[in-house]
């Protein structure tokens, strides 16, 4: 198993470009979560899913957008990058099924972007 | 306030010395609760789940207050390889989403 894989593993945007986060698991993980993380600030979550074709806010969601027509892909949508939204973005993923999670989650690599 | 507060540290100590971290949180309707490491530049890797009667693996010992919303985690022994931030975790089912909450970590270094 490859686990959870994320692409790209860094960026460079200008403001108001958009793109696409990858991320993918093949471990049949039904729950699936984008955070972000600051220096000082943690981790952060900014959407979530417990299934194929549910999706939900976290708790900073402005500025992106998620969909999950798969069980296994769950990409993060940058609409119009912004330079606060320079960070570290990490994909999970939990075999907990559609309820709240409260198993291990696993992480990809992460993605460092750079919005100048 | 934050859910998941934890002192930053830094913690720098020699190799065998025992360290502890501490961690409160602000919701007592709070399930589940684990401690994570996460080295330089990596990601966020379970180190181990937190249970009420307390547990401990190896040179690891995490334990639960509830009354007080405290959690620590204890490292005996002190390698370098431990040198990482360690975050604490909480899950919160009280609200309706039920998510994970991190706090934003202690960095600890071993030196030899």
């Amino acid at each position: 198993n490859a686990g959870v894989t994320q692409t790209p593993k860094f960026q460079v945007l200008k403001t108001g470009q958009s793109m696409t986060l990858q991320c993918a698991q093949d471990m049949n993980h039904e729950y699936m979560s984008w955070y972000r993380q600051d220096p000082g600030m943690g981790l952060r979550l900014i959407h979530y899913s417990v299934g194929a074709g549910i999706t939900d806010q976290g708790e900073v969601p402005n500025g992106y957008n998620v969909s999950r027509s798969t069980t296994e892909d769950f990409p993060l949508r940058l609409l119009s990058a912004a330079p606060s939204q320079t960070s570290v973005y990490f994909c999970a993923s939990s075999p907990q099924g559609r309820r709240p999670p409260t198993y291990e989650q696993y992480f990809g690599p992460g993605t460092r972007l750079t919005v100048t | 306030r934050k859910e998941v507060e934890q002192d930053p540290g830094p913690f720098n100590v020699p190799e065998g010395a025992t360290v502890a971290f501490n961690c409160t949180y602000s919701n007592s309707a709070s399930q589940s609760f684990f401690w994570y490491r996460q080295d330089c530049r990596k990601e966020p890797k379970l180190l181990m789940s937190v249970y009420s009667s307390g547990n401990e693996d190896g040179r690891f010992t995490a334990q639960l207050n509830r009354a007080s919303q405290y959690i620590s985690l204890l490292i005996r022994d002190s390698k370098l390889s431990d040198s990482a931030t360690y975050l604490c975790v909480v899950n919160d089912r009280g609200s309706t989403l039920g998510r994970l909450y991190f706090g934003r970590g202690t960095q600890l270094t071993v030196w030899p």
